[in-house]
């Protein structure tokens, strides 16, 4: 149980151009969603946290209107990075939660902007 | 932002060697978890811990909680080639947010 998804697993695109990332729960509803990004050799740093049905709220630093971030229904979160930028190519994970506490992540998108 | 500082931050080691990696913060944590990420997939958490002193084993792996709830430690016995990934220490913030540690990466060799 508890297994969250990622899609697309990777992703080039081109600069200027918008990608978006799909994370869903698979077997259990999801009231929280949060959003990381990981550079190479480097730790998680969280982006984002979505719950369903409200507004996303960023951490410092994070661009709301770069990385749009929406929580349609309890088991899809999107992230879109728009008008991508080599210094946007990343690692990026999801990961969920229900009820409780515990962090449910997903396999991450890797995502290159050439 | 409380930072997480881990040490090393690398590590290259032969099977069968022990090894300790540390957490350490300048804040008291309410609860700690260790994770492990594999390239090119995500954190698969190994243990939350959550009183001061506190001791949890898994197989090989043993996890302590500062007394002071400040610091933690991982400690391997007889590692092996599969115990090689990036390891994370992370706490529980306010709205179940995680910050994680800077990480430590363990390459286990034959």
């Amino acid at each position: 149980g508890a297994v969250v998804s990622q899609h697309p697993s990777w992703v080039i695109c081109k600069s200027g151009t918008s990608v978006k990332i799909e994370c869903r729960s698979l077997d259990f509803q999801a009231t929280t969603m949060f959003w990381y990004r990981q550079f190479p050799k480097q730790s998680l740093m969280l982006m984002a946290t979505s719950n369903e049905g409200s507004k996303a709220t960023y951490e410092q630093g994070v661009e709301k209107d770069k990385f749009l971030i929406n929580h349609a229904s309890l088991t899809l979160s999107t992230l879109t990075v728009t008008s991508a930028h080599p210094e946007d190519s990343s690692f990026y994970i999801c990961s969920a939660r229900d009820f409780g506490v515990e962090q449910y992540f997903g396999p991450g998108t890797r995502l290159t902007v050439t | 932002t409380q930072l997480l500082e881990q040490s090393p931050q690398f590590l290259s080691i032969q099977e069968g060697e022990n090894l300790t990696v540390y957490c350490n913060s300048s804040s008291v944590f309410s609860s700690l978890q260790w994770y492990r990420q594999e390239p090119g997939e995500g954190p698969v958490l190994l243990v939350t811990v959550v009183t001061g002193g506190e001791v949890k084993k898994l197989k090989r792996l043993t996890f302590q909680f500062g007394d002071a709830r400040k610091d933690s430690s991982l400690h391997i016995t007889a590692a092996q080639t599969g115990d090689t990934g990036l390891y994370l220490c992370a706490r529980t913030g306010t709205a179940s947010k995680l910050t994680f540690g800077t990480g430590t990466r363990l390459q286990v060799t034959l």
